[in-house]
């Protein structure tokens, strides 16, 4: 079945430090793949998403480029602020852009800032 | 995207009662989903709300632990029935925007549920 495998955390960072966080997936076909991030006591916000291979997706300084060869959806930032410190998730949606079906979430990694 | 709002936003309950949680949705939306996190763990889906039909539910939860109504296009319900220290969780709704295709979800900012 589809699977998404997240570095195991907790990730702790100074402040301007460059983050990465990787993600590798297994699924048939072309999924959709998405970073969430949940800060502390809040819900999940969709941070960005890659729908075909070679596609970058990036939002607030945070990049991920969707990796067919390898997989792979690992998330970036070049430099880290304290407000950065949240859990972030790696997702797909197993069916290409424009099929409704639910997400599969890898296990989070949690990323402390420290100024 | 779209704004959704959940309630109770956290709640403590006794062993063996019922809560239902409320999910609205600022606009129409033709999936909506519920999913349980538990305490340091990542999402798992219960089910998918169906408008105007039964919930499909996922492989480990059943309907009468967890019944879910979706009366219309903006608005769901999911009660945790008879609870047990082990429903203590985070309920998160999600939807996927619009009426058409989508591939991704938003989510609400969920209700925390402790049970004593």
């Amino acid at each position: 079945g589809d699977s998404v495998t997240q570095m195991e955390g907790p990730v702790t960072l100074s402040e301007e430090a460059f983050l990465t966080i990787n993600c590798t997936y297994t699924a048939t076909g072309y999924p959709s793949l998405f970073w969430y991030v949940q800060y502390p006591g809040e819900g999940l916000q969709l941070l960005l998403k890659a729908t075909k291979a070679d596609d970058k997706g990036s939002n607030k300084g945070f990049e991920a480029t969707y990796r067919k060869e390898t997989t792979s959806f690992h998330l970036e930032k070049g430099s880290v602020q304290v407000s950065d410190s949240a859990v972030y998730f790696c997702a797909l949606n197993p069916y290409p852009s424009g099929s409704a079906r639910q997400l599969t979430f890898g296990s989070g990694t949690q990323l402390t800032v420290l100024p | 995207s779209a704004v959704i709002s959940q309630k109770p936003s956290r709640d403590i309950c006794q062993r063996g009662t019922s809560l239902t949680i409320q999910c609205q949705v600022d606009s129409q939306v033709t999936m909506m989903f519920w999913y349980r996190q538990q305490p340091g763990q990542s999402l798992t889906l219960i089910a998918t709300a169906n408008q105007g039909s039964e919930a499909t539910y996922e492989s480990g939860f059943v309907i009468d632990k967890f019944p879910i109504s979706r009366p219309n296009l903006t608005f769901s319900t999911l009660t945790v029935s008879n609870m047990s220290p082990e429903d203590s969780s985070i309920y998160l709704c999600s939807v996927a925007p619009g009426l058409g295709f989508y591939n991704e979800q938003f989510f609400g900012p969920g209700t925390r549920l402790t049970v004593l």
